[in-house]
């Protein structure tokens, strides 16, 4: 199984509402990686979890908080979010941490903001 | 901030032409990957060469990497419509994968 899945595919959300965005991987890698992108723009660096421990935070407002319950799993809890967060959120994989490394991409949840 | 700069930002060609997209970055690395991204998908991972290589295929993709000039090139051949995608190119820093800014390929049927 070389797939990273994503649920949900699409999400709209208002400003207040609390949401999550999930993401599995069964290929027994032990990084994990939140991105976001914009329309026409490269995937930016969110967060990063090595060995499920959160290694990397790319000053990410406190209304994303993500969460890594096994390493199999990745959330990201969202809450109180702005219309400008509206973007695609990728989540990916690699078989250790490190830039060096293949990363395997979720197809990606496309958040509106409203 | 950016580690890689691609160009051109978009490119539009007839099937079966050949399609080059060019990489620059800015700090050593120790490898660097190109990546597609379908529209509004996630990213497929295409290739990886080493600092320490030159040139690889794979299929009818060819990268050349020049670690003097800090850059590299994407090239693909005999083009087809399916590669109607963007490709990114991407960068270690640390423990980090910096990605370009992309290059939009469109191929013509």
């Amino acid at each position: 199984d070389t797939e990273v899945t994503q649920t949900p595919k699409h999400l709209v959300m208002g400003m207040t509402n609390k949401k999550s965005l999930k993401c599995e991987q069964h290929m027994g890698h032990r990084a994990m990686y939140w991105y976001k992108q914009k329309a026409k723009k490269p995937p930016e660096l969110m967060f990063v979890y090595s060995y499920e421990k959160l290694s990397i935070n790319e000053s990410v407002p406190s209304r994303f908080s993500p969460e890594c319950p096994n390493s199999s799993l990745l959330n990201l809890h969202l809450h109180a979010l702005q219309p400008e967060d509206s973007a695609l959120y990728l989540c990916a994989s690699s078989q250790a941490p490190g830039g060096r490394e293949t990363q395997y991409f979720g197809p990606g949840t496309r958040l509106l903001v409203l | 901030s950016q580690q890689g700069e691609e160009d051109p930002q978009a490119l539009s060609i007839q099937e079966g032409e050949n399609a080059t997209m060019n990489c620059s970055y800015k700090t050593s690395i120790n490898n660097l990957q190109w990546y597609r991204q379908n529209s509004g998908r996630g990213l497929v991972h295409l290739i990886l060469i080493r600092s320490n290589e030159r040139e690889k295929h794979s299929g009818r993709l060819r990268v050349t990497l020049d670690t003097s000039k800090k850059s590299s090139s994407l090239l693909i051949t005999a083009s087809r419509a399916a590669d109607t995608a963007s490709y990114f190119c991407a960068t270690d820093k640390g423990f980090k994968t910096i990605f370009g800014a992309g290059t939009r390929l469109f191929v013509k049927a």
